[in-house]
């Protein structure tokens, strides 16, 4: 199975912030890693797919960048509704895998 | 838009199977995919197995392998997941998501997710 490390776990942030979380794959997965974000009691939500491609009516103040192993998400000025936990998954082969989280916090 | 409408609580005992349906509506879900993911309290997202409303097809993670099927009725655009032998460490909210969207053949789990539903296994 391919093994998403993210990183870090736990990010304190504040309002107008620069923020980025990286994920990295076990082993290659080319451009095929998704992120979502989860905020408490409800479904997860698609933000970019393809490593950047962005979901519908995300904000674009999200990004996505990377191939290969290595993936980052990038919000670039962090909003009062993007504290949540965000999960990478990479669906290059079965099983789909997530990574462990990164919870955004209010600093 | 589709939404995904899942089957409600479940509580059950050790040992018990527990059967999960997420059903479509605004649209139908043939031809996708459609994943189910789990997160027990306070924990990540894990991805259980996924099923192709098209062919039937079934992929299953290997932990989960012997113990989960899942089915579809084209006919109801109902996905469903049974999971069998369960233990406490089954509880948990279950999701399922559509396979989307599709570039080149591939898709993550998933664009659009049902509300989720909680199996709690007590004894």
């Amino acid at each position: 199975d391919i093994q998403m490390t993210q990183s870090p776990s736990t990010l304190s942030a504040s309002v107008g912030d620069r923020v980025t979380i990286t994920c990295r794959a076990s082993q290659s997965i080319s451009g095929w890693l998704a992120w979502f974000q989860q905020k408490p009691g409800k479904a997860p939500k698609l933000l970019i797919y393809k490593a950047s491609s962005l979901e519908g009516a995300v904000p674009s103040r999200f990004s996505g960048s990377g191939s290969g192993t290595e993936f980052t998400l990038t919000i670039s000025s962090l909003q009062p509704d993007d504290f949540a936990t965000y999960y990478c998954q990479q669906y290059n082969s079965y099983p789909r895998t997530f990574g462990q989280g990164t919870k955004v916090e209010i600093k | 838009q589709i939404q995904l409408v899942q089957s409600g609580v479940e509580v059950t005992k050790p040992g018990a199977s527990v059967k999960v349906s997420c059903k479509a509506s605004g649209d139908t879900l043939t031809p996708y995919g459609v994943s189910w993911v789990r997160q027990a309290p306070g924990q990540g997202l894990e991805w259980m197995g996924s099923i192709s409303t098209y062919n039937g097809n079934t992929n299953y993670g290997q932990k989960f392998h012997g113990r989960v099927t899942m089915t579809t009725d084209a006919s109801t655009s109902t996905v469903y997941m049974e999971l069998r032998s369960l233990t406490s460490g089954d509880t948990a909210v279950y999701y399922c998501a559509r396979d989307g969207p599709v570039v080149y053949g591939r898709a993550p789990a998933g664009d659009y997710w049902g509300q989720g539903t909680l199996v709690v296994v007590s004894s």
